[in-house]
């Protein structure tokens, strides 16, 4: 079962900061966060993945909360590109699988 | 181009056929993910492969099978198929056992079965 929480959907306008977030309370102290996004029917696409400390790349910002029980993925100029659906993922990197878990995402609409 | 491969990228078969189908991982990836996705039940985890050994097993079905080749290419064995194995697969990659930073997805091979 997926361990996390983020809305249904979420609208931007075109060109504004995109903040999705998604909550994770059950968090342990060796999972990671990450985000993948699918744009309709493709494959899904890598965001990011962070543990404690914010992180950014050229496709978005990942802030974490002190006590990791929440995340928001900010994608700072929202494209109609960028509309797609979000997941967040939270797994630990250890062991001997890297499987992830899949929940329902948030559908992110951009629009003009 | 993500680096991931997967052929076919359509099939239509009929209800109690088999099927093969087949990932490509990137260049440098050891690990090889397959993932079931149809409307009603989102992105399933299958199986995955490292090095040619399964790591980890999903919700799969019996009538389904997998292997890692040496050359690190895999293939989805799907048998006796029915109306509701219709569905995107996706093959995905990752470098080391863990995906620890991330995997990369194929396009899918979108199957119907009819």
């Amino acid at each position: 079962d997926a361990k996390t929480t983020q809305p249904p959907s979420m609208d931007c306008a075109e060109g504004r900061a995109a903040n999705l977030p998604c909550n994770h309370s059950t968090i342990s102290g060796n999972e990671y966060v990450y985000w993948y996004r699918q744009i309709h029917s493709q494959g899904p696409q890598y965001i990011i993945h962070g543990l404690k400390n914010n992180e950014t790349n050229e496709m978005a910002s990942l802030i974490i909360t002190e006590d990791r029980k929440s995340s928001t993925l900010i994608l700072p100029h929202a494209t109609l590109r960028d509309t797609a659906v979000y997941y967040c993922i939270v797994s630990a990197p250890s062991g001997n699988t890297g499987k992830l878990i899949f929940g329902q995402g948030t559908t992110l609409q951009v629009k003009p | 181009d993500s680096g991931v491969t997967q052929t076919p990228k359509h099939l239509i078969t009929a209800t109690g056929q088999r099927v093969t189908l087949r990932c490509s991982p990137r260049s440098g990836d050891l690990s090889v993910y397959w993932y079931q996705q149809s409307l009603d039940q989102g992105l399933q985890f299958l199986i995955q492969y490292y090095n040619g050994e399964e790591r980890a097993k999903g919700n799969i079905l019996e009538r389904f099978s997998a292997q890692q080749f040496p050359d690190l290419h895999s293939e989805l064995n799907l048998s006796s198929l029915e109306l509701g194995d219709s569905a995107l697969y996706f093959c995905a990659s990752s470098v080391d056992r863990q995906g620890t930073r991330g995997y990369t997805f194929g396009s899918g091979t979108r199957l119907t079965v009819v």
